[in-house]
């Protein structure tokens, strides 16, 4: 079955580490995004991809980073430069179709708790 | 910028009929999604507009304005599985803006 995979599904972040989350997903759309929810804030929009080895901040990028090195994966660390990262973090993609923008219709994994030790 | 303007929370009765709004301002508008999130889990795709006017998918519908920068969700026959979060959402050509989300409950 097609769609996409976060893991892991709880994610436990120390002090002054770094941690990095995985995305993978098998529908063959090309662009991808992260978003960060907190209670009661929606969703924020940290980095998106719309092709493969190119990505752009979004909202809220400081304190994290992205690569896409393969169009299946869009892994996101968590830097220590993130002074508050306990949030739920959701990996989404998207089809582009001739005639239509990437961000009509969006497909979420089921999303990753980051929490701090 | 981009900001979204929804109601927090909204309570209905089994069986009833509920619409939630929505308005927005936002540079570069393509068009309103709605989407459906159950606690803990991930937002699934309900609907979107990119024209004027009424968009009907089985008991839910969306509606959107673009003269007044508005959209509705309309949810009908209300069943006690509808009690979710519903956000609407801009699509600004590369990605979507997300409002804060409308907590519904449905009771018996």
């Amino acid at each position: 079955d097609g769609g996409i995979t976060q893991s892991p599904k709880y994610l436990f972040r120390k002090e002054g580490q770094n941690v990095t989350l995985s995305c993978e997903q098998n529908l063959n759309h090309d662009a991808m995004y992260w978003y960060r929810q907190d209670p009661g804030q929606g969703l924020r929009l940290i980095y998106y991809s719309q092709i493969v080895n190119d990505f752009q901040k979004g909202d809220i990028a400081e304190g994290y980073s992205v690569s896409r090195e393969k169009k299946e994966s869009f892994p996101l660390t968590v830097t220590s430069a993130q002074k508050n990262p306990t949030a739920f973090y959701l990996c989404a993609s998207s089809p582009r179709r001739q005639g239509s923008t990437p961000g009509e219709k969006l497909f979420f994994g089921s999303g990753t708790q980051l929490s701090v030790l | 910028g981009q900001s979204l303007e929804q109601p927090s929370e909204v309570t209905a009765v089994e069986g009833a009929i509920v619409q939630i709004n929505c308005t927005y301002q936002t540079s570069g508008f393509y068009g309103l999604s709605w989407y459906q999130q159950h606690d803990g889990g991930a937002p699934t795709f309900l609907s979107y507009n990119a024209l004027d006017g009424l968009e009907e998918t089985g008991r839910f519908s969306s509606f959107l304005s673009r003269s007044d920068s508005y959209g509705y969700l309309l949810l009908q026959e209300l069943q006690m599985k509808d009690s979710a979060s519903y956000f609407c959402a801009s699509n600004s050509g590369y990605a979507l803006n997300f409002g804060k989300g409308t907590s519904l409950l449905v009771t018996p």
